[in-house]
């Protein structure tokens, strides 16, 4: 079946610096990608719709400027958390759908600041 | 405010017995509800959806019920069985693709 990687897995870094994820489509182009964060024993939130070769679209209280979303192409979507604090600190997980109109989601990346 | 509930944070279930697991929505305009299964340390992997024409909809062992006048859906697992342990989300399909997700229930299936 379809399958989407996300890399890291997990990653660590101190605060006021930038880390990159990266979500891809591995067998399937996806014209949309999802990115959603979901804090421990919570539900998973949508924080942005990645959008190939446009703006992404964010909800409500997400900040664009520090959550930078790329989908330079059909397989890949990146984000971007910029001067990352501890309270980034989260599992961040996308997610794509199939020709097929499946959803599919990535196995997600733990993001800890310190 | 909180579209999609999950009202219990957790459930603990023996093997073999059947697992009953409740979403309650807000809007009655959703019309499409899927369930999924979450691992630790991994992403969400679809179990079964639902449509609003329908009131149940089965697929081996896992059956899903809408009761839409009450805004309410149901996740049924029988037998259950240990690799059932898991956090289940039900979620809700708002427009094209977005979904918006209840709180989970972590589902524990005792030997």
């Amino acid at each position: 079946g379809a399958v989407v990687s996300q890399h890291p897995s997990r990653v660590i870094c101190k605060s006021g610096t930038s880390v990159k994820i990266e979500c891809r489509s591995l067998d399937f182009q996806a014209t949309t990608m999802f990115w959603y964060r979901q804090f421990p024993k919570k539900s998973l939130m949508l924080m942005a719709t990645s959008n190939e070769g446009s703006k992404a679209t964010y909800e409500q209280g997400v900040e664009k400027d520090k959550f930078l979303i790329n989908h330079a192409s059909l397989t890949l979507s990146t984000l971007t958390v910029t001067s990352a604090h501890p309270e980034d600190s989260s599992f961040y997980i996308c997610s794509a759908f199939s020709e097929l109109d499946t959803q599919y989601f990535g196995p997600g990346t733990r993001l800890t600041v310190l | 405010d909180q579209q999609v509930k999950q009202n219990s944070p957790s459930l603990s279930v023996q093997e073999g017995r059947i697992s009953i697991l409740n979403c309650d929505y807000t809007n009655s305009m959703f019309d499409y509800f899927l369930w999924y299964k979450k691992y630790p340390a991994e992403g969400p992997t679809f179990l079964i959806s639902i449509s609003s024409i329908k009131d149940k909809n089965e697929d081996g062992r896992f059956t899903v019920f809408l009761n839409k006048s009450a805004k309410h859906l149901s996740l049924h697992i029988v037998p259950s069985q240990p690799g059932d342990s898991a956090v289940y989300f039900c979620a809700v399909l708002q427009g094209a693709q977005k979904l918006v997700f209840g709180q989970g229930t972590r589902l524990t299936i005792n030997p």
